[in-house]
């Protein structure tokens, strides 16, 4: 079966601040994984997925197979990227295909 | 980007009765949904993938006859809560892909639904 793991509940940091929020996963299959956010008030968003290999709002993740993690990192954090931050896996084919969430880590910035 | 609207955003209902939660595709046709239920401070529970035409599939440990589900067209899934109890209160939320789009994996969220039961 497919687990997703976040072992921080919450992470808070200063402004500036290098941020790494991260994320494990155990999968028999190929994995494809995204991060997820939520901010305040707002519906669950994508912010990235490991196959576009993108930066998004300054935000990086790369998939490491060895270690079997997928850990979201920013150089210099920001108080908008305060949020409620979920990795995900899918797994599965076609538009059938399910998400497993982690258990999420609450990205707390202050000044 | 593709739209998944949820109604309504928050309900209150007795014990005992039944509440239904719409969740629409807004411009894009959608075959299969999927209900998440989230208790406070915890991460998205699958409980169901709907799928159009067709029964929807349950996780595990979701009990059919309490939360049915039917996914009549392809713009709408609903979700019934049958039987109200309090230990049913939490927050779903509603997803679904939109097929037209190159790659097809993200997923596009409702804004959700609080249910409380009194």
């Amino acid at each position: 079966a497919q687990r997703v793991t976040q072992p921080e509940k919450l992470l808070s940091v200063f402004k500036g601040a290098p941020v790494e929020l991260k994320c494990n996963y155990s999968y028999s299959g190929s994995p494809e994984l995204f991060w997820y956010v939520q901010y305040s008030r707002q519906r669950l968003q994508l912010l990235l997925r490991h196959i576009s290999r993108e930066s998004i709002k300054g935000f990086t993740a790369d998939l490491n197979k060895g270690e079997t993690s997928f850990h979201l990192k920013k150089p210099f954090a920001q108080e908008e990227d305060s949020a409620m931050y979920y990795c995900a896996l899918r797994h599965g084919t076609g538009t059938a295909s399910k998400l497993t969430f982690g258990t999420g880590t609450r990205l707390q910035v202050t000044l | 980007g593709a739209v998944v609207s949820q109604h309504p955003s928050r309900v209150i209902c007795k014990s005992g009765t039944s509440v239904k939660i719409e969740c629409r595709s807004l411009d894009f046709q959608a075959t299969t949904m999927f209900w998440y239920r989230q208790f406070p401070k915890q991460s998205l529970m699958l409980m169901a993938t709907s799928n159009e035409g067709s029964k929807a599939t349950y996780e595990q440990g979701v009990e059919k006859d309490k939360f049915l589900i039917n996914h009549a067209s392809l713009t709408l899934s609903t979700l019934t809560v049958t039987s109200a109890h309090p230990e049913d209160s939490s927050f779903y939320i509603c997803s679904a892909r939109d097929p037209s789009r190159r790659g097809n994996t993200e997923a596009f969220f409702g804004q959700g639904t609080r249910l409380t039961v009194v």
